[in-house]
């Protein structure tokens, strides 16, 4: 089975611009999760969605935001950059039921200029 | 206010011998518990968990013990092999309707050879 794939790798913007990150999760998963990882603040949760509808929100300004579609992938959307948000950003999948596992893919790492 | 606390950043310990990462967490709602390891350039990968209904969980080297009463999860690595030098992330999962995972800011395991 194919694991969680995140798309670009790398990625470089300048202050002001806005990014769109992807995600496409496990085969069969319906809930996507996004993280962002610092250096300082550890790994802090962004965002979750199941079936298509934001399920939970973690403490970010309204500049992030993200969305899932009918076949589980997500995108999540940074705009008005700036250099604070420059992370690793980690989306997750889970299968069904509490306990169930989080599988990460390998992250996109956006730096801003 | 850090609702899980990782004290440790890092640990070396020798080959063959044990290795004990330790967390913290304040939040009594934390139900599910959940060990990552994650090396350089890739996402966290799934290690081991344990529900707030058990105590002790193992898998092969590795077992994870939950002292509720002390608000304390430990990972035990026995025999500690040089592969396991990486970053150990204790993750903790509560309520209901929502699988996001709060992280420990992670602890630097190093296993000499």
């Amino acid at each position: 089975k194919a694991g969680v794939t995140q798309t670009p790798r790398y990625l470089i913007k300048t202050r002001g611009q806005q990014v769109t990150l992807s995600c496409s999760p496990i085969s069969g998963h319906r809930s996507v999760s996004w993280y962002q990882q610092t250096p300082g603040q550890g790994l802090q949760f962004l965002f979750e969605y199941f079936s298509e509808t934001q399920r939970n929100k973690g403490n970010f300004p309204g500049r992030f935001s993200g969305r899932q579609f009918s076949n589980s992938r997500s995108e999540m959307n940074v705009s008005t950059l700036e250099l604070g948000d420059s992370a690793l950003y980690l989306c997750a999948s889970q299968g069904q039921g509490r306990g169930s596992p989080l599988h990460f893919g390998n992250g996109t790492r956006l730096t801003v200029t | 206010d850090q609702q899980v606390k990782q004290n440790s950043p890092s640990l070396s310990v020798q080959e063959g011998r044990i290795s004990i990462l330790n967390c913290d967490y304040t939040n009594s709602m934390f139900d599910y518990f959940l060990w990552y390891k994650k090396y350089p350039a890739e996402g966290p990968t799934f290690l081991i968990s344990i529900s707030s209904i058990k105590d002790k969980n193992e898998d092969g080297r590795f077992t994870v013990f939950l002292n509720k009463s002390a608000k304390h999860l430990s990972l035990h690595i026995v025999p500690s092999q040089p592969g396991d030098s990486a970053v150990y992330f204790c993750a903790l999962q509560s309520g209901a309707g929502s699988y996001q995972l709060t992280f420990g800011k992670g602890t630097k395991l190093s296993v000499i050879p």
